[in-house]
């Protein structure tokens, strides 16, 4: 299994401002990933995070916006990027370790933009 | 949108009784997983079902999956109010990416 943690868990930010959101594993994994939870929706699958590559975005996101780092095989940021209140969501880090297929989620980050 | 289904999309049951969720999806898959969000917080694993197994069991939850009609479902037996949460299943393509069903949100009143 592995172990995830977040922060900040939660934030309140002015529209135009970025903030960035740090995800720590207690182990080295394989594949980073982070959410989107848009209020009362689903999980959205944001990007991969590769580790000493540039991260893997799914339709509807862009670099600009979403800027990852994955300096290593424990650690990422995401960075939300001249926010706005649309982007009022929680973000979730996900990790999948070595040698499984099950991904485990940290607690998430609480956004809102006012 | 890829995104899977639930169904019921709200599901309120006594203490005690059981509680059935339904997850179809639309493309082949490697696995689904089950999990558990309770007030928007993080998601909890439940279970993981492989493509070649019908049906899984973990404590009070059972799990089967339906390859040929692309559906699963997760019963709770004998909820308890500390189940009340919402559930989403996930199915992992073989891409390593999950996609999201939309959620059940389960109520167990004492």
């Amino acid at each position: 299994s592995a172990v995830i943690s977040q922060k900040p868990s939660r934030d309140i930010c002015q529209r135009g401002t970025s903030l960035t959101i740090q995800c720590q594993v207690d182990s080295q994994v394989t594949m980073m990933f982070w959410y989107r939870q848009q209020p009362g929706q689903s999980l959205t699958l944001i990007a991969t995070a590769n580790q000493g590559s540039e991260a893997t975005y799914e339709s509807g996101f862009v670099i600009d916006k979403f800027p990852i780092s994955r300096p290593n095989l424990t650690f990422s940021t995401l960075t939300v990027s001249n926010m706005s209140p649309e982007d009022s969501s929680i973000y979730l880090c996900s990790a999948r370790p070595r040698l499984t297929d099950t991904q485990y989620f940290g607690p998430g980050t609480r956004l809102t933009v006012l | 949108s890829q995104q899977g289904e639930e169904d019921p999309q709200a599901l309120s049951i006594q203490e005690g009784e059981n509680a059935t969720m339904n997850c179809s999806y639309k493309t082949s898959i490697n696995n689904l997983q089950w999990y558990r969000q309770n007030s928007g917080r993080g998601l909890v694993h439940l279970i993981l079902i492989r493509s070649n197994e019908r049906e899984k069991h973990s404590g009070r939850l059972r799990v089967t999956l339906d390859t040929s009609k692309k559906s699963s479902s997760l019963l709770i037996t004998a909820s308890r109010a500390a189940d009340t949460a919402s559930y989403f299943c996930a199915t992992d393509d073989n891409t390593d990416k999950l996609i999201f069903g939309t959620g059940t949100r389960l109520q167990v009143f004492p």
